[in-house]
Order: structure tokens, then sequence, then C-alpha cells
């Protein structure tokens, strides 16, 4: 079964740096096929797509917020990580991590609060 | 970045009804095409990929077509399930990018 989920702050104050972890399930972050990806979702508002990891480490990011994440992943471990710096408030969002591309499995999604 | 203009942004319909929702790419993307389904409160989930291709699970009355710029997501009869927002998504190139969504309503 193939599972993935989230886990970081759900608050963080402006200027700080996010970090979210992406714990997944079911299959192996070093499947040629199996990359995964994080989106994010202000309240009310439209998907955006952030940032990508493939199997063998080459990454992917929103030209708009490149100069601002870091993604990476410890196949050992089943997890992806996303760094996001300078937080603000328009950053509060919900965060999803999801596997492959289009994302076929998402994971539940963790809100984040940007407020001091 | 391939900008993707999806539309209407909103729509009302009744059960039984045939809706279409339309995506255009802003350069020309092959068939590389999804189609999600988001309920409040929950993840999207998949509908079509490849621009036509049914996902596992998804009932056969949804449909997708197109290739190139413009696409295009059909739901044959609605169904009360079927009230939600529907997004694209350019599987094509990186950056991935979204459509702005499409409310599908109760009339």
């Amino acid at each position: 079964q193939v599972t993935l989920k989230e886990s970081g702050p759900v608050l963080v104050k402006p200027t700080e740096t996010l970090t979210l972890t992406c714990t997944v399930s079911g299959f192996s972050l070093s499947n040629a096929r199996m990359g995964v990806s994080w989106i994010r979702q202000p309240p009310g508002k439209a998907l955006e797509w952030l940032a990508h990891i493939f199997s063998n480490d080459e990454k992917s990011y929103s030209t708009s917020l490149k100069s601002r994440l870091t993604i990476s992943k410890d196949t050992s471990k089943s997890q992806v990580v996303l760094t996001m710096t300078n937080m603000d408030p328009v950053d509060t969002a919900t965060y999803y991590c999801a596997r492959g591309s289009p994302p076929d499995y998402w994971g539940q999604g963790t809100l984040v609060t940007v407020s001091s | 970045d391939i900008q993707m203009t999806q539309s209407p942004s909103s729509l009302s319909a009744s059960v039984g009804d045939r809706v279409t929702i339309t995506c255009r790419a802003s350069q020309g993307i092959r068939n590389d095409l999804g189609w999600y389904q988001q309920k409040p409160g929950k993840a999207p989930k998949r509908l079509i990929f490849a621009a036509s291709s049914l996902q596992s699970g998804v009932p056969s009355r949804f449909s997708g077509s197109g290739s190139g710029t413009e696409f295009t997501l059909t739901i044959s009869s609605l169904q009360p399930e079927d009230f939600a927002t529907y997004y694209c998504l350019q599987h094509n190139s990186y950056p991935r990018t979204f459509g702005q969504g499409t409310k599908v309503e109760i009339k």
C-alpha cells in the first residue's frame, strides 16, 4: 500500500526557514519512475507546484520560488525533505507531497501558517 | 514556464448534466496533461493522465481528450459526488504547472 505523510511545524514566524518532511511507504525512492513532488495550496486558492526530486537525485524547482527552495531525499529513511527560506505570511498554505509525475498518490497535506 | 489556462473558473450544473472543462497550454505539450479532482479539505485525486488515460478506479463518466495546446475534461452525466474543484496539470516539462481550477457547483 502506497502512502505519503507530511510532517513539520504548523506555525512559523516571518523570515524563518520552513522544513517539511515527507515519509513514504509502499515504494522506494530509488525507483526510477518514483520521484516525489511538493505542491502547496493557500487557503481557498489554486494548487501550486513547488519542486520535484528524481530517483537519481536530480531536482527541479518552481521558477518563482527557486531561490528559496531546497529539496533533498534520504532513500534509506524513505524521506523527502523540503526547505523554504525567508517565510512570509503569503506562504501560508497546505503543503502536499506526492508521488510520480503526474502525481498519482498524495499525502494528506499539512497546513503551515506564517504569523508572528 | 508553460502557462495553463483553465476555463471556466466555475460552473453551476444539475445532476445528470454533461459538463466540459477546458485547459489550454501556452505551448504544445503533446498529450502530457493530467486532470485532478479535489474536494474540500482533501488532497487532489488523479482522474486522467496522458490527456485521455483513465486512472484505475475512476468512473467511466469521466473522460479526457486533446493534444498539443487544447484539452478537455468531460463528465458525461454529473453525479452528486462529482461536485468538486477540478485542476489540470501539464507534465510535459519542468517546472510543472497547474491550471487555476474549475469549481463545479450544484445548480
